[in-house]
């Protein structure tokens, strides 16, 4: 079946620094999500990427999906102490509406 | 948020116990999806569905039952419940593909 792999599974940085998470499918998607999970709460939904090598912002939040649809970036600029929390990738793939989500990247953040 | 709660919010159980986890929804979406979300494995999906008495199973359903005899409702039935099966449970509907998630029950047997 379809598997998402989502790297890394941790990452601490300094308040200010980027943090970068990346995603790669084992098949070609048609679309991919992002999630933000915060500590205690329930995954959020955050964007959708649909076109091959589509880029999208969310103010310091930069999304970009490959050009064969088969691998994700979530970028942040200058992290703040808000954007602590467990960020999730997920693909659609053949189905319409069953996602397959990655693992996770766990974000940390030292004011 | 989507309309969406789920209870109990909280439950301890014995192993062997059956459990039922409800959630329910007020904006009346066609799809509903159970997960489970554990340390190290994401969330993974037991069961979803696309309607009224039509479920169809996930990547984790064994030991998992679902049932949706109301649109607004997608119960989620643990048999027998086993320690394996202590875990956070989310709901989640959607909206065209993307997904909102309720707040979550987390279960613990013991």
């Amino acid at each position: 079946g379809q598997q998402v792999m989502q790297i890394p599974q941790y990452q601490h940085v300094q308040e200010g620094e980027d943090f970068t998470t990346y995603c790669n499918s084992s098949t070609t998607l048609s679309n991919i999500q992002w999630y933000k999970q915060r500590p205690g709460g329930h995954p959020v939904f955050l964007i959708q990427l649909v076109k091959s090598g589509e880029v999208k912002k969310q103010k310091r939040l930069t999304f970009q999906f490959g050009e064969a649809k088969k691998n994700s970036s979530l970028h942040i600029t200058a992290t703040q102490t808000t954007d602590v929390g467990t960020y999730f990738c997920a693909g659609l793939g053949g189905s319409n509406y069953k996602l397959t989500f990655g693992k996770g990247t766990l974000l940390t953040v030292n004011p | 948020d989507a309309g969406i709660t789920q209870s109990p919010r909280h439950k301890v159980t014995e192993t062997g116990t059956p459990v039922t986890l409800r959630c329910h929804q007020t904006e009346n979406h066609r799809y509903m999806y159970w997960y489970r979300q554990d340390p190290g494995h994401g969330l993974r999906l037991i069961h979803y569905s696309y309607g009224v008495k039509d479920t169809d199973k996930g990547e984790v359903s064994d030991g998992y039952s679902v049932s949706r005899s109301k649109t607004e409702d997608f119960l989620l039935t643990l048999e027998s419940a086993t320690s394996s099966q202590t875990s956070v449970y989310f709901c989640a509907i959607s909206t065209g593909s993307e997904q909102y998630f309720g707040p979550g029950t987390r279960l613990t047997v013991t």
